[in-house]
């Protein structure tokens, strides 16, 4: 069945540091690519998506690519803030594909 | 994007006792609604899918008869916990898709203590 493996957590960093959260894909034909910030206590916010391959879903100064080739859809930004402190999902979904997320990678960013 | 709306937003019942929970789709009409079941620091677990005006799909393990789940209209799903036990003390999210939309709106979530 379809599947979506993340790296696992925590992730700690400074802030102002590059982040990269990486994320690997198994399925079926070509699924979108969703990622999802959920906060403490809150549901699931959608942060970007990325529909067909090489396309590049970007948002709030995150960004991911969707590599075809390497079935996978790494989250990166360049300077992190305590406020992206979050718990943060790979997903894959849309069309007729049953929504499957990954385990979720917190992030933890100190001042 | 659309909004999803969930009720109550967090219950404590006693062992034994039935809770209904609410999802609606505020913005546009929701052909298709999930329900999710999130453990602490863990990833969602799909529990059902609805579609409306027919019955639920439920995953693998998931009791249909403890979980009901009624997808009555276009914008209003729920679920209900029947005979509630402790390990049913959960996170319980809704999400829904609309007829050819390529994402996933997710409601805030509800959380279900019981006693």
């Amino acid at each position: 069945g379809d599947s979506v493996t993340q790296m696992e957590g925590p992730v700690t960093l400074s802030e102002e540091a590059f982040l990269t959260i990486n994320c690997t894909y198994t399925a079926t034909g070509y699924p979108s690519l969703f990622w999802y910030v959920q906060y403490p206590g809150e549901g699931l916010q959608l942060l970007l998506k990325a529909t067909k391959a090489d396309d590049k879903g970007s948002n709030k100064g995150f960004e991911a690519t969707y590599r075809k080739e390497t079935t996978s859809f790494h989250l990166e930004k360049g300077s992190v803030q305590v406020s992206d402190s979050a718990v943060y999902f790979c997903a894959l979904g849309g069309g007729s594909y049953i929504p499957t997320f990954g385990r979720g990678t917190s992030l933890i960013v100190h001042p | 994007g659309a909004v999803v709306s969930q009720h109550p937003s967090w219950v404590i019942c006693k062992s034994g006792t039935s809770v209904k929970i609410e999802c609606r789709s505020l913005d546009f009409q929701a052909t298709t609604m999930f329900w999710y079941r999130q453990f602490p620091k863990q990833s969602l677990m799909l529990m059902a899918t609805s579609n409306e005006g027919s019955k639920a799909t439920y995953e693998q393990g998931v009791e249909k008869d403890k979980f009901l789940i009624n997808h009555a209209s276009l914008t209003l799903s729920t679920l209900t916990v029947t005979s509630a036990h402790p390990e049913d003390s959960s996170f319980y999210i809704c999400s829904n898709r609309g007829q050819g939309v390529n994402e996933q709106y997710f409601g805030p979530g509800t959380r279900l203590t019981v006693t």
